[in-house]
């Protein structure tokens, strides 16, 4: 089983800053089969990313997304309030598993 | 546009089973891959198997082998997933997901709260 492992757990920042979040894979997949996932306390989770660095429809540019191998980025750039979330990194390229998850709080 | 909608939330003893259903529609239902999601309290998510309704066979995540069957129903558009030997450990969220015209799971379930408890 391939195991991802998100850095930091929790990630203090403010409002018009730039995040940056790790996932790192215990092994390479194909075809850098990566997504990134928001989610907010009590909703399903939310796709961001997909293919490590395509946005889904209507995600905001300031989302981006990067890596391939076994190292991936996802970058929140100018901070919204509404961003401050848990994220979720996934790979779906040798069955599917998820990362443990890094909290966005505001600082 | 595919809407995933999931039965109500159910409290369970330790030991017995839990069938959640999940009803999809917009979309071509018998060509969807459907995946189980769990989240456990204040916990990631956890990947449990997925089905493809017009092949019919599942394939399950290693640590729930043996002990969750998911089934799908083309004559109502629903996926099942049944979790049996239950333990407090499975009280959950249990979400399905499925993908849209991207990659990744872009369509999810409102999530079906299951409580074991004795």
């Amino acid at each position: 089983e391939i195991v991802l492992t998100q850095s930091p757990g929790t990630l203090s920042l403010s409002p018009g800053e730039t995040a940056t979040l790790s996932c790192r894979a215990s092994q390479g997949f194909g075809n850098n089969f990566l997504a990134w996932y928001q989610q907010k306390p009590g909703q399903a989770p939310r796709l961001l990313i997909f293919a490590a660095s395509s946005r889904a429809a209507g995600v905001p540019d300031r989302f981006s997304g990067s890596g391939s191998g076994t190292d991936f980025t996802l970058t929140i750039s100018r901070l919204e309030p509404e961003d401050f979330a848990v994220y979720y990194c996934q790979q779906y390229g040798g069955s599917y598993t998820f990362g443990q998850g890094t909290k966005l709080e505001i600082q | 546009q595919v809407q995933l909608g999931q039965s109500g939330a159910e409290v369970k003893k330790p030991g017995s089973s839990v069938k959640v259903s999940c009803k999809a529609s917009g979309g071509a239902f018998r060509t969807l891959p459907i995946s189980w999601v769990r989240q456990a309290p204040g916990q990631g998510l956890e990947w449990m198997g997925q089905i493809i309704p017009m092949f019919g066979s599942a394939n399950y995540a290693q640590r729930f082998q043996g002990r969750v069957t998911i089934t799908a129903d083309e004559s109502t558009s629903t996926a099942y997933m049944q979790l049996s030997s239950l333990r407090s450990e499975d009280t959950a969220v249990y979400y399905c997901a499925t993908v849209g015209t991207e990659e990744g799971f872009g369509y999810w379930g409102q999530g079906t709260l299951v409580t074991v408890s004795s």
